[in-house]
């Protein structure tokens, strides 16, 4: 029973390029919810999905972030036009109906780098 | 009203001792405080937590005491191990956006052998 898969686990992008980071949840998780953690900080709830739906993108800068959860594949966080501000690490987490953030499960990650 | 304030930032204990990370939080409305704890290169897992109902809860070498009037909580390691050694994040969320963690600024400890 594989835990939640996030790739790439490190992704470098140049100022200006597009960044698409992958997290497939665990087994039978239909939530899906996307955090950014910034060097030496605590992490910040961005946005919470369930299939084909955004249920909370509170936490989503305006502008180049995008999330998505399509019925079939993993969940895509999207980063158009990336600037250095973007540099971080970006965890998925994944739960069951019913269990919210009590069951959460964190992946290990992409580090994305912007230079 | 939204932040948990987290301290210290980091933390230096020798093997056998107790570590202590205390939080502070403002909103009354939380009503769910758990601890992650995280090592480099992985993500946060979920070590213990507790509800505002009880003030302390125990898990083997991990106890949560919490203060509801003081609106704090802090986590103590027992008989700390240098495999403790990673960094341990407060969080808080409310019943109503439970899916959304709210975390402190994290405590990096160091167990030394």
């Amino acid at each position: 029973n594989a835990g939640v898969m996030q790739n790439p686990r490190h992704l470098v992008r140049r100022r200006g390029q597009e960044a698409r980071l992958r997290c497939s949840p665990m087994k039978g998780h239909s939530h899906v919810y996307w955090y950014r953690q910034l060097p030496e900080e605590g992490l910040k709830f961005m946005v919470y999905l369930q299939k084909e739906n955004i249920i909370d993108e509170s936490g989503m800068p305006k502008e180049r972030f995008s999330a998505e959860f399509p019925k079939e594949g993993p969940s895509i966080l999207r980063i158009q036009q990336v600037v250095r501000g973007d540099s971080a690490a970006y965890f998925c987490a994944s739960s069951s109906p019913g269990t919210l953030n009590y069951g959460y499960t964190f992946g290990s990650g992409t580090r994305l780098t912007v230079v | 009203q939204q932040q948990v304030k987290q301290s210290p930032q980091s933390l230096i204990v020798q093997k056998g001792g107790i570590s202590i990370i205390n939080c502070a939080y403002e909103n009354t409305a939380f009503d769910y405080f758990p601890w992650y704890q995280q090592f480099p290169g992985k993500g946060p897992a979920l070590l213990i937590a507790i509800r505002p109902d009880v003030s302390e809860k125990k898990e083997g070498r991990f106890t949560i005491s919490f203060n509801k009037s003081a609106k704090q909580f802090s986590l103590h390691i027992m008989d700390s191990q240098p495999g403790d050694s990673a960094t341990y994040f407060c969080a808080a969320s409310m019943m109503d956006s439970s899916y959304k963690l709210i975390f402190g600024s994290g405590t990096r400890l160091l167990v030394r052998p």
